[in-house]
């Protein structure tokens, strides 16, 4: 939502590739999320940074790496242990003392 | 596991009203209802949220039933813009938990002109 970016759009991994799809934020919020949707599905947690250089582990974190490096980004690695990675990922944010999260405008992420 | 009971699929007409109800008997006192939608391939866009008392904001307004255990979003004059699926969430504020949304399936409203 408006200062929120994820870039792919789409993204096309092969078989036994790592890709990172890339969450970007200028609202200067302290909390980042990663979620992954399925169709007709809820959003289920990935990882999860309250503040910069930590993060946590969501309820799906297996086969999948984050970073945060820097405040304003929080890139997820889909990696070759996630085997079943077709999904619709989600960025959020949240100013902090849990607060309203927004979402960004989701990467796709197909299998060839 | 979702808090809240909405139903499936709603119609509506546009130009009408659309009230979207949400059942929440087992919320906490610290609990607050929020409310996104979520238009097809995008992400979840904020809405609204409340705790006690009604909200209105220049997208919606959120009527909670004085029990707390049920709540309507209206959104008053339908578009079809508007047809999306509505998630109603409850959700702790202000405490050291995770943060994490819980969305359920949510009520996928059809504005049909």
């Amino acid at each position: 939502d408006g200062g929120i970016t994820q870039s792919p759009k789409y993204l096309f991994r092969k078989e036994g590739q790592n890709v990172t799809l890339s969450c970007e934020q200028n609202l200067n919020h302290d909390a980042m999320y990663w979620y992954r949707q399925d169709p007709g599905q809820g959003l289920r947690l990935i990882y999860y940074s309250q503040i910069v250089n930590d993060f946590q582990k969501g309820d799906i974190a297996e086969g999948y790496s984050v970073s945060r490096e820097k405040k304003e980004s929080f890139p997820l690695t889909v990696t070759s242990a996630q085997k079943n990675p077709t999904a619709f990922y989600l960025c959020a944010t949240q100013r902090g003392g849990f607060e309203t999260q927004y979402f960004g405008p989701g990467t796709r992420l197909l299998v060839l | 596991d979702a808090k809240t009971t909405q139903p499936p699929s709603m119609d509506c007409a546009e130009g009408r009203a659309a009230n979207l109800p949400c059942n929440h008997s087992t919320i906490s006192g610290n609990e607050y209802v929020y409310w996104y939608r979520q238009i097809h391939s995008q992400g979840p866009q904020y809405i609204i949220h409340g705790l006690k008392n009604n909200e209105t904001n220049e997208m919606a307004s959120l009527i909670i039933t004085e029990d707390r255990k049920s709540s309507t979003l209206i959104l008053p004059h339908a578009t079809l813009r508007d047809t999306a699926v509505y998630y109603c969430i409850v959700r702790v504020q202000g405490s050291s938990n995770t943060g994490k949304l819980i969305f359920g399936q949510g009520t996928t409203l059809q504005v049909k002109p």
